[in-house]
This record gives C-alpha cells, sequence and structure tokens, in this order.
C-alpha cells in the first residue's frame, strides 16, 4: 500500500524558517519523482517543487523560488522541503504528492503551515 | 506560471452529465498531453482520476472522461451521482519541469 506521511507543519512568524518532511512507502522511492503542492485556506491548489529521482533535478513555483528548497534521502525514503523567510501568503496545507506519467497519483495528508505574528 | 482557466462552478442533476474546461496556453495545456485531473472533497487529500489528458487510474469509474482540444482540456462525468459533489482541479506540465494546476470547479450535484 502506498502511503505518503507529511509533518513538519506549525506556526511560524513571517521571516521564520520550517523544515517539511515526507516519508513515504509502499513503492521504489528512489525511482520516482517527488513534488510538494499547497492549499491556502479556502483556495485551489498550487503546484509548489518537484525533484527528480535522483536529487539532480529541482524546479519550483516563481512564487517560492529563492526561498524554498527540496530535496530528498532516498536511504530514509523521505523528501524535504525547507522553508525560510516565510510570509503570511505562504500559510496554507502542504501536500507532498508521488509523480505518475506528469500527474500526481498519490498524496499524503497533507501538513499545516501557518505564518503568523 | 498563470493558472490555468476553469469555470468556478457547475451544476447538474444526478444522472446527468457535465463537463468541466480547462484552458491554458500553447505551452501548458496545449503543448503537451499531460493533463491530469483532481476531485477533491472538504477536507481531504486530492484524488487523481484522469492522467495523460483521458486516461483513467484503476479504480476511477468510467463515468469520468477527458479530453483536450488545442489549448483547452475537458472532464466529462456522465451519470452523475451524488458522491460526484466535490472540487475538481485540472493540472498540466508547462515545460521545463513545472506545472500548473487550474483554479478549481466546485461541482454541485442539485
Amino acid at each position: 500500500e502506498v502511503q505518503l506521511v507529511e509533518s513538519g507543519g506549525g506556526l511560524v512568524q513571517p521571516g521564520g524558517s520550517l523544515r517539511l518532511s515526507c516519508a513515504v512507502s509502499g513503492f521504489t522511492f528512489s525511482r520516482t519523482w517527488m513534488h510538494w503542492v499547497r492549499q491556502a485556506p479556502g483556495k485551489g491548489l498550487v503546484w509548489v517543487s518537484h525533484i527528480n529521482s535522483d536529487g539532480s533535478t529541482t524546479t519550483y513555483a516563481d512564487s517560492v523560488k529563492g526561498r524554498f528548497t527540496i530535496s530528498r534521502d532516498n536511504a530514509k525514503n523521505t523528501v524535504f522541503l525547507q522553508m525560510n523567510s516565510l510570509r503570511a501568503e505562504d500559510t496554507a496545507v502542504y501536500y507532498c504528492a508521488k509523480d505518475r506519467s506528469y500527474s500526481l497519483d498519490f498524496w499524503g495528508h497533507g501538513t499545516l503551515v501557518t505564518v503568523s505574528s | 506560471q498563470s493558472a490555468l482557466t476553469q469555470p468556478r462552478s457547475v451544476s447538474g442533476s444526478p444522472g446527468q452529465s457535465v463537463t468541466i474546461s480547462c484552458t491554458g496556453i500553447s505551452s501548458d495545456v496545449g503543448g503537451y498531453d499531460y493533463v491530469s485531473w483532481y476531485q477533491q472533497h472538504p477536507g481531504k487529500a486530492p484524488k487523481l482520476m484522469i492522467l495523460d489528458v483521458s486516461n483513467r487510474p484503476s479504480g476511477v469509474p468510467d463515468r469520468f472522461s477527458g479530453s483536450k482540444s488545442g489549448n483547452t482540456a475537458s472532464l466529462t462525468i456522465s451519470g452523475l451521482q451524488a458522491e460526484d459533489e466535490a472540487d475538481y482541479y485540472c493540472y498540466s506540465f508547462a515545460g521545463s519541469y513545472n506545472w500548473v494546476f487550474g483554479g478549481g470547479t466546485k461541482l454541485t450535484v442539485l
């Protein structure tokens, strides 16, 4: 059974940092691209970042470029999202998702990040 | 990286068919056959319903179908059921390992 479990969300002040983790099981993680997607309260889904199977290629939405960093540890079946210089508009539920043919076939339950003073 | 354009809401009665459109540009929807659709019920994670424009993953009812013409993709749900009431999002590859979602469509089953 495919499982993705996010952790690391919480309340952080503007300008602060958080590191999200997504532990996966049930598929060959080391051969799979991964993504982070976010959803602000009451709003739509927004693609945030992608990482290829060996971590050599990473891409970001313009809104987070230069502030967020995606990485992975294939030995621990985990993908990360380091979020720096957080802003109020980064407040959202953050989902990690597994790539399949440029779609997202399995998703975690999400972790809530709240940026507020 | 502008969001794809979807109608904010659509509605239909049980048993009817509805179609949700998703309009992009030649560098995303129009340029690749990598459009997918997601269903999201309140408080839940999204669920993949269609990938590669028109392919259904295992377990998705054949009432759900997808298509594309030019820069516009479409999701059609036939034989509407009460449990189909949800938000629906399209998603497209946009080149250079970037992706973009549509703004989402709320489906109401009357």
